[in-house]
């Protein structure tokens, strides 16, 4: 299994709500990221999970919310958002080795917030 | 035909053509670098890396040119074809052992039949 899977495709909700993102990767990679991309622009990095820690938060709002249950799974939690969150939420994964790291993107979710 | 990254975004190119995709980064401790190439509605596809201990790699179709001295890295596609059509990013690696990679702005490519 050589790829990095996102559900749900697309998610549309209030700002009021409650909801997650899931990424799942089969590789036994050892880091994880959340990427935010707007349209016409390039990924913006969130979060990276290396050995299921939080190694890196590039000073994201409080109303995203990682979590990295396990070294396959990856979770955005997200409340209390507004209408400029919305965007393509990308989940990536890498090896962590120290040449030619790689990084592999899934789909991702492209997030509305009404 | 070739593109200059952040100063000429978008490239047409004739379809069998070779195409050079330009990106000037901005860290000179940089010592990664990746392609990928973005469909619409997809996420980022790897397409090739190169470290800084090298100046050229090739893949199949494609190859990467890096010239620390100013800063330059390119992408050359070779004949290019109609599914070449997409967003082009170089991606440089700025803090290592944290993995935390920084994108270009992006080059549209589009194949011209």
């Amino acid at each position: 299994d050589t790829e990095v899977t996102q559900t749900p495709k697309h998610l549309v909700m209030g700002m009021t709500n409650k909801k997650s993102l899931k990424c799942e990767q089969h590789m036994g990679h050892r880091a994880m990221y959340w990427y935010k991309q707007k349209a016409k622009k390039p990924p913006e990095l969130m979060f990276v999970y290396s050995y299921e820690k939080l190694s890196i938060n590039e000073s994201v709002p409080s109303r995203f919310s990682p979590e990295c249950p396990n070294s396959s799974l990856l979770n955005l939690h997200l409340h209390a958002l507004q209408p400029e969150d919305s965007a393509l939420y990308l989940c990536a994964s890498s090896r962590l080795a120290r040449s030619y790291n790689e990084q592999f993107f899934g789909p991702g979710t492209r997030l509305t917030v009404l | 035909g070739e593109s200059v990254g952040l100063h000429l975004p978008t490239l047409s190119v004739q379809e069998g053509d070779n195409s050079i995709i330009n990106c000037a980064y901005s860290n000179s401790a940089s010592d990664y670098f990746i392609w990928y190439k973005q469909e619409s509605g997809k996420g980022p596809q790897f397409i090739i890396d190169i470290r800084s201990n090298m100046d050229k790699r090739q893949g199949q179709r494609v190859t990467v040119l890096l010239n620390k001295t100013v800063k330059h890295l390119s992408l050359q596609i070779a004949a290019t074809q109609p599914g070449d059509s997409a967003v082009y990013f170089c991606a440089e690696n700025t803090d290592f052992g944290n993995e935390k990679l920084t994108f270009g702005t992006g080059t549209r490519l589009t194949i011209i039949p």
